[in-house]
């Protein structure tokens, strides 16, 4: 089983509140990457990191920002948190030239 | 515009019998293609994968048959189980591409006791 780690798992917030979703690993891959999913659809990238500060942008647009100062933590940040963000957030990671991609069990966002 | 197209959208099928999820892509330039299987509240896992100079890869009870030629790509569950029920995405990479991956839709399955 992969050792990559997301919190919090669930979160419930309100309209214009800033957050800061957490993804860690501890098998020193470079590679990170954010998926937006909602539920049992298809995952979107909106944030990828090919390693210490760096970071992209993905395929779909999203409002959020990354940033990658240690290469175990990749975490992903909302200033100002809308209903339209409400969605499951995945984050992975993979080595090298390696393709596989591991995945944390996502954080559930709910913006009321 | 979605560069891996996957069906069926949603499989019933009973234990024992066989679960078949095709996928077709545009790009000749992907070279990797995985399988990942998402049970709810989890993410996705890596289940099998496969690279254009095979046809077939087996592991277990899940098949990739792989058609170059004309660009699509199945998976196959034999003799399906309960467990067995879970989402089941297609991908698709290109070498150099910093390992992004290309998913398909998606398809639910559900194996009826």
């Amino acid at each position: 089983e992969a050792d990559i780690y997301q919190t919090p798992r669930y979160l419930v917030i309100g309209t214009g509140k800033k957050i800061t979703l957490e993804c860690s690993q501890t098998m020193g891959h470079d590679k990170m990457y954010w998926y937006q999913q909602d539920p049992g659809m298809e995952l979107h990238l909106i944030h990828y990191s090919y390693g210490v500060n760096s970071t992209e942008k993905g395929d779909l647009s999203s409002e959020s920002t990354v940033s990658r100062i240690r290469t175990e933590h990749f975490p992903l940040t909302l200033e100002s948190a809308r209903p339209s963000h409400t969605s499951q957030y995945l984050c992975a990671s993979t080595r090298g030239p390696g393709r596989e991609q591991y995945f944390g069990p996502g954080t559930r966002l709910t913006v009321t | 515009q979605q560069q891996v197209k996957q069906s069926p959208q949603s499989l019933i099928v009973q234990k024992g019998g066989i679960s078949i999820i095709n996928c077709a892509y545009e790009n000749t330039a992907f070279d990797y293609f995985p399988w990942y299987q998402q049970f709810p509240g989890k993410g996705p896992a890596l289940l099998i994968a496969i690279r254009p100079d095979v046809s077939e890869k087996k592991e277990g009870r899940f098949t990739i048959s792989f058609n170059k030629s004309a660009k699509q790509f199945s998976l196959h569950i034999m003799d399906s189980q309960p467990g067995d029920s879970a989402t089941y995405f297609c991908a698709a990479s290109i070498a150099d591409s910093w390992g992004k991956l290309q998913f398909g839709a998606g398809t639910q399955v559900v194996v009826t006791p």
